[in-house]
């Protein structure tokens, strides 16, 4: 079965720190996202991402985030200077919408990042 | 903008027991709402979701009935199993857009 691939699995880093988060979306699909969940509390969506541009962000997602589709494959999740609140599980998913109906998004197992 | 809200946890039961997991929602337009489940160390897995008003989930033993009156969407499973134990999610989002999400339920189910 198809299924969301995400690397690595936990990045430890210094604040300040540049982090790259990498996820491999379900080959076929073409909707995108980012998620992050802070220990203990809710999954918080981050950014969508669809025909090579964002779709739609959240406030969490400012000037310090960035994502991109490099080479059709891979969709990764920059953190450009990361900070101490940066700390989470961070969550991809795809999703592949068809006819206007929703289908379901798929979520990879999330990388931990651990800033110090 | 959207909410949702979920009973807090950890909820424990002994195998067997009943379950009921609240949820409701604060949504404009007519959302679809779904339950993810997240089992230790793994990621979210979507366990059932209903589309429109009135619509039954159901997988694995589990339910749930999208109530627009209420606007609930509570999560039952009538004999719960020790390898039921794991995080609940419930959450609502539209066609291709974000998921908005509960705190989660953390189900804990002993012999």
């Amino acid at each position: 079965e198809p299924e969301v691939t995400q690397t690595p699995s936990h990045q430890v880093t210094q604040m300040g720190q540049e982090v790259i988060l990498r996820c491999v979306p379900i080959s076929n699909h073409l909707y995108f996202y980012w998620y992050r969940q802070i220990l203990g509390q809710k999954v918080e969506f981050l950014v969508s991402f669809y025909n090579n541009e964002i779709s739609e962000k959240s406030e969490i997602f400012d000037d310090q985030f960035s994502v991109e589709r490099p080479d059709g494959s891979n969709f990764t999740l920059k953190i450009r200077s990361t900070k101490l609140e940066d700390s989470a599980m961070y969550f991809c998913a795809s999703t592949s919408p068809a006819g206007g109906s929703y289908n379901e998004q798929f979520f990879g197992p999330g990388t931990r990042l651990t800033v110090l | 903008g959207d909410s949702v809200t979920q009973m807090e946890g950890p909820v424990t039961l002994s195998e067997e027991a009943f379950l009921t997991i609240n949820c409701t929602y604060t949504a404009t337009g007519y959302p679809s709402l779904f339950w993810y489940v997240q089992y230790p160390g793994e990621g979210l897995q979507l366990l059932l979701k209903a589309t429109k008003a009135d619509d039954k989930g159901s997988n694995k033993g589990f339910e749930a009935t999208y109530r627009k009156e209420t606007t609930s969407f509570h999560l039952e499973k009538g004999s719960v199993q020790v390898s039921d134990s794991a995080v609940y999610f419930c959450a609502l989002g539209g066609t291709a857009s974000k998921l908005t999400f509960g705190t989660g339920t953390r189900l804990q189910v002993t012999l």
